[in-house]
């Protein structure tokens, strides 16, 4: 049983392209979150998603960042015109039931130039 | 929301016993994980306390006082592997999402 997937694993990119984070969610798990973590700083919720269905997006930026979760394929963090600001590890979680333990990914780590 | 607050950095000799504590603002919790997570790496599940008391697991224990927003994480005969970082996350009620602390980084000596 594999475990949550998340590539790339590391991203590089320049100040105003957009980057694309992918997650895919242990098998049998409907929930996914997504997390940012930034150096010396704890884990940031960002966004709690359902297939088909943002749940909660309070810790999203208002502008340029953005996620799905598909009824196919694997959940996607969108941030478009990347700033240096942006570089982080980005943690994809997934649970089986709401309120139960997260399974973490490896995460994507984001270096914008 | 919560604030979950634990200290910066510990440090321990291999062999002890080392307690991590973690304090959080009561209103809106719905139970307490521990994860401990290595450099570089993902964060993985520890504990989970939803009820007053003690769950012991292995070397490691954890402890919650609901009344008191206080819960700590038991290590036991330490080993130079559990040097990493200890989160402490409050389960927030209603979308059931975590509220992460900074952690706290051990480092276990010889």
């Amino acid at each position: 049983n594999a475990g949550v997937m998340q590539n790339p694993r590391h991203l590089v990119r320049r100040r105003g392209q957009e980057a694309r984070l992918r997650c895919s969610p242990m098998k049998g798990h409907s929930h996914v979150y997504w997390y940012r973590q930034l150096p010396e700083e704890g884990l940031k919720f960002m966004v709690y998603l359902q297939k088909e269905n943002i749940i909660d997006e309070s810790g999203m930026p208002k502008e340029r960042f953005s996620a799905e979760f598909p009824k196919e394929g694997p959940s996607i963090l969108r941030i478009q015109q990347v700033v240096r600001g942006d570089s982080a590890a980005y943690f994809c979680a997934s649970s089986p039931l709401a309120g139960n333990e997260q399974f973490f990914g490896p995460g994507t780590r984001l270096t914008v130039l | 929301g919560q604030n979950i607050d634990q200290p910066t950095e510990m440090t321990a000799t291999e062999g002890a016993i080392v307690q991590i504590n973690c304090t959080y603002q009561t209103s809106g919790f719905n139970g307490l994980f521990w994860y401990q997570q290595h450099a570089g790496e993902a964060p993985t599940f520890l504990s989970y306390n939803v009820l007053d008391g003690l769950e012991e697991k292995g070397r490691f224990s954890s402890f919650l006082s609901r009344s008191k927003g206080y819960s700590y994480l038991l290590l036991k005969e330490l080993q130079m592997k559990d040097s990493a970082s200890y989160l402490c996350a409050g389960l927030n009620s209603g979308y059931s999402t975590l509220t992460f602390g900074k952690g706290t980084m051990l480092l276990v000596s010889p």
